[in-house]
């Protein structure tokens, strides 16, 4: 089974709207870590936003917000007020804390186009 | 300066040619990574080391290997490249801190894009 799960293949949103990217994820750790990455044309991959399990809040990073809902296993990531750079590919990544901690693994991510 | 540095930045090989690709760090980072992108499958772990004499398999080190010469240099070696191994790699580094809940990111360098004809 897929560890990281991102149903999106692609997703287009008008500049200023705000975006919802899907993430579900499946483990049987209590401790994990989600990540969400942006990779744009340019190809590097930056960081955006963390969610730990045991953190009772939603990550929030300025325009990007992570709706966490551990019951259903979801690390939705919330873009508001889309722009234009925001047109990128997004990945959802878990760490576990098994098998020495720290390796992420990856969702097949979701492209995402900011529209005019 | 860049903390993550990957060498080449490019490369264009033949089948059965032996590779390396590089990526040096001055993040001061106990751990690092390699990963491959291809488009489709996200990125997947190739190998990865807590410290110098610290290396281990990811999900697919199969053809590849790797060297760890110091804390802040990590090689990753195709000794015969084949075609299927075209994609874009990825270095990556984090601390070694990571209690339970803390952020502990990884960094990652610009990539290599590697194509085997």
């Amino acid at each position: 089974a897929q560890k990281i799960t991102q149903t999106q293949p692609g997703m287009f949103v008008q500049e200023k709207e705000a975006v919802t990217l899907d993430c579900t994820y499946d483990t049987s750790d209590q401790s994990y870590g989600l990540f969400w990455y942006k990779q744009p044309s340019s190809g590097e991959m930056i960081f955006l936003i963390y969610q730990g399990s045991y953190d009772e809040q939603n990550a929030t990073e300025g325009r990007y917000s992570l709706n966490f809902q551990k019951a259903r296993k979801s690390a939705n990531l919330v873009i508001s007020a889309s722009q234009l750079g925001d047109s990128a590919m997004y990945f959802c990544a878990m760490r576990e804390a098994g098998g020495g901690g720290n390796k992420l693994t990856f969702g097949t991510g979701t492209q995402l186009k900011v529209e005019l | 300066d860049a903390d993550v540095t990957q060498t080449p930045r490019n490369r264009i090989t033949k089948t059965g040619k032996r590779i390396m690709l590089e990526c040096s760090q001055t993040k001061g980072h106990d751990r690092m990574y390699w990963y491959r992108q291809d488009p489709g499958l996200g990125l997947r772990l190739i190998y990865y080391s807590f410290d110098v004499k610290d290396i281990n398999k990811g999900e697919i080190s199969d053809g590849y290997s790797v060297s760890r010469q110091a804390q802040a240099k990590f090689s990753l070696s195709l000794e015969s490249a084949i075609p299927n191994q075209t994609a874009l790699y990825f270095c990556a580094t984090s601390d070694r801190r990571w209690p339970s809940g803390s952020l502990d990111e990884q960094f990652f360098g610009p990539g290599t894009r590697l194509t085997v004809l």
